[in-house]
């Protein structure tokens, strides 16, 4: 079956551009998150959705990031104005529910590189 | 805050010795603890949960050992094999989201 599926996987910006990065997360899966993973670093938390109600948005770095998940599946971040500290991978995962229990299943990521 | 950090960042080992990855946490109310693998271009892959109310988990050649006492986490690898080269994450799961450490590169020579 398929996994979460992230596109573009790459993406170069110019600063100030705005960008939308799409995941498709796994049929079915009731929960989504996106992660923030600087190079050499490990991901942080950005945002969570649980179906299509944003639950935790703690983790976005500024105003100029906003994430939507209108039917409850696949889901969109967007950076308004990128900035160079925006370069970074974007990885999306979705799991079957929310919970400790139910393991979160990560897709390849989208590089974005601002330059 | 919460930080779940790592010993190492780097580890070299010879192909079939065991391997063993370090993690420390600093939050001692976390109550599940998860190992993940990542390769070059993709994300974490999941290998391993342990439960707060656990010691050790055992896996298909992996085993997870958690000290509560001195907030410790380990993964060991048996019989290291070149497919198992990558970066190694422990991870803490809240009610929804993971908090990862640096993480572990693992580096096997023939």
């Amino acid at each position: 079956g398929a996994g979460v599926s992230q596109s573009p996987r790459y993406k170069v910006a110019k600063r100030g551009q705005d960008v939308a990065l799409r995941c498709d997360p796994i049929s079915g899966h009731v929960s989504l998150f996106w992660y923030q993973q600087a190079l050499g670093q490990g991901p942080e938390f950005l945002t969570y959705f649980q179906n299509e109600a944003q639950l935790d948005k703690s983790g976005l770095p500024s105003d100029r990031f906003f994430a939507e998940r209108p039917e409850g599946s696949v889901s969109t971040l967007k950076i308004q104005r990128t900035q160079q500290e925006d370069s970074a991978v974007y990885l999306c995962a979705s799991s079957l529910d929310h919970g400790r229990a139910y393991e979160q299943y990560f897709g390849p990521g989208t590089r974005l590189t601002v330059t | 805050g919460e930080s779940v950090g790592l010993h190492l960042p780097t580890l070299s080992v010879q192909e079939g010795d065991n391997s063993i990855i370090n993690c420390a946490y600093s939050n001692s109310a976390s109550d599940y603890f998860i190992w993940y693998k990542q390769e070059s271009g993709k994300g974490p892959q999941f290998i391993i949960d342990i439960r707060s109310n656990m010691d050790k988990r055992q896996g298909q050649r992996v085993t997870v050992l958690l000290n509560k006492t001195v907030k410790h986490l380990s993964l060991q690898i048996a019989a290291t094999q070149p497919g198992d080269s990558a970066v190694y994450f422990c991870a803490e799961k809240g009610a929804q989201k993971l908090v990862f450490g640096q993480g572990t590169r693992l580096t096997i020579n023939p």
